[in-house]
């Protein structure tokens, strides 16, 4: 068990450039949760899926954001357009709720500066 | 958006001593749970507590549930300089179960060695 992995740690871009983060989940989770979080908040929900079907997509995840999971194991959140109030940490969580256990496990986040 | 509102937003103590966080929601809810995160990292989780349940013992940790007052608590006893960080909790409201969680805003605890 290696844990949530997320791939960049940092990312610095441009106001109006695309971005793209990686999550790699525990390898026998089949949820998986984006969530974004400020500087002094707790994280709000973004997204997640169920294998490779997005069960549920938040209100904040506007039409510049769209999330992916392919093949039901790694996703990515592509952000088009970047803004500066995207500027936060995003962070993706795996769950196996299917064995009666719901906790979230979470990678280390990516942080997202947009100048 | 946040559901919970957490209790005090910072607390400062010293080593040896008790911490104690509270945490309030508005929905029904499956089950809360209690995650740690310590500077600009991930969050840990600490422990669940089903909504059938009132209290919950982990190591060091004592939670509390009230669904009528719709309220937590978190205890930490016999507190250690590592034990600074910031604690959230998150509600689990989904029907089935294993949904998104919905984090308050934290409570920051500094444990003063």
């Amino acid at each position: 068990d290696t844990g949530v992995s997320q791939d960049p740690r940092h990312k610095i871009t441009k106001r109006g450039q695309n971005v793209t983060f990686r999550c790699d989940p525990i390898s026998e989770h089949n949820r998986l949760y984006w969530y974004r979080q400020t500087l002094g908040q707790g994280p709000e929900f973004l997204t997640y899926f169920q294998n490779e079907a997005q069960l549920e997509k938040s209100r904040l995840l506007s039409d510049r954001f769209s999330a992916e999971r392919p093949k039901g194991s790694f996703s990515t959140l592509e952000i088009q357009r970047t803004e500066q109030g995207d500027s936060a940490m995003y962070l993706c969580a795996s769950s196996r709720p299917g064995t009666g256990t719901y906790e979230q496990y979470f990678g280390p986040g990516t942080r997202l500066t947009v100048t | 958006s946040q559901q919970g509102e957490e209790d005090p937003q910072a607390l400062s103590i010293q080593e040896g001593e008790n911490a104690t966080m509270n945490c309030s929601y508005k929905t029904s809810i499956n089950n809360l749970q209690w995650y740690r995160q310590n500077s600009g990292r991930g969050l840990v989780h600490l422990i669940l507590i089903r909504s059938n349940e009132r209290e919950k013992h982990s190591g060091r940790l004592r939670v509390t549930l009230d669904t009528s007052k719709k309220s937590s608590s978190l205890l930490i006893t016999a507190s250690r300089a590592a034990d600074t960080a910031s604690y959230f909790c998150a509600t689990d409201e989904d029907y089935n179960q294993g949904g998104k969680l919905i984090f308050g805003q934290g409570t920051e605890l500094s444990v003063k060695p």
